[in-house]
């Protein structure tokens, strides 16, 4: 089974500056991907960044990184020169390996972080 | 741009009646998943598509909900009857392939939603 955790509900960021949202997973599976996506009030799931387990680099996306600690199972996002427009709710997903179940394509979703940035 | 597109976006309906939501993928993808997610809450998939068969449908209350995407094309998602408790955001997603046959991570492109209220 896998499982994702995020301990933030809630957080509030001053506009231009750098926040990190936390994620930790848990999982057996040797081969794995981690999503993370964006909600906005008005319902639909952005996507912003992938990382796989075996990626040897964090993943980054324009303002998006993926600061990726595979031993500490923690997969956080940061993003950079936060904006008015980064208001939203931050959802961290885990899709476990393809291999042994091949075209299973599920992802576990976290309880998300409500990110409120202050002009 | 290539979008997801749901409807209806809003539906409102009693207790016992039947509802239906559609959706209709990005064109030429052939994975197409039905999430529904509680206010609060991540989405949790409902059943994940890839073509007209059904690859994972274990979390699909089968006694009431039933999908079918009979072409391989769009979708629909039915409840009867509805109650309550099911009252929550349906969201429809999109995606090209399998992880591993398109050397892409194969990200889901999700719709606008479906906010069903069972009153």
């Amino acid at each position: 089974a896998q499982k994702i955790t995020q301990t933030q509900p809630g957080m509030f960021v001053q506009e231009k500056e750098a926040v990190t949202l936390d994620c930790t997973y848990d999982t057996s599976d040797q081969s794995y991907g981690l999503f993370w996506y964006k909600q906005p009030s008005s319902g639909e799931m952005i996507f912003l960044i992938y990382q796989g387990s075996y990626d040897e680099q964090n993943a980054t996306e324009g303002r998006y990184s993926l600061n990726f600690q595979k031993a500490r199972k923690s997969a956080n996002l940061v993003i950079s020169a936060s904006q008015l427009g980064d208001s939203a709710m931050y959802f961290c997903a885990m899709r476990g390996t393809t291999i042994s179940n091949f075209g299973n394509e599920k992802l576990t979703f976290g309880t998300g972080t409500r990110l409120t940035i202050i002009p | 741009e290539a979008e997801v597109a749901q409807s209806p976006r809003y539906k409102i309906t009693e207790k016992s009646q039947a509802v239906a939501f559609w959706c209709d993928p990005i064109s030429g993808h052939a994975t197409l998943y039905w999430y529904r997610q509680i206010l609060g809450q991540g989405p949790e998939l409902l059943v994940q598509f890839q073509d007209e068969s059904v690859v994972d449908d274990s979390q699909l209350p089968k006694d009431r909900f039933s999908a079918e995407r009979l072409k391989g094309v769009d979708s629909t998602l039915k409840i009867q009857p509805a109650e309550l408790g099911d009252s929550a955001m349906y969201l429809c997603a999109s995606s090209p392939a399998i992880t591993g046959t398109s050397g892409t991570h194969n990200e889901q492109f999700f719709g606008p939603g479906t906010r069903l209220t069972v009153l």
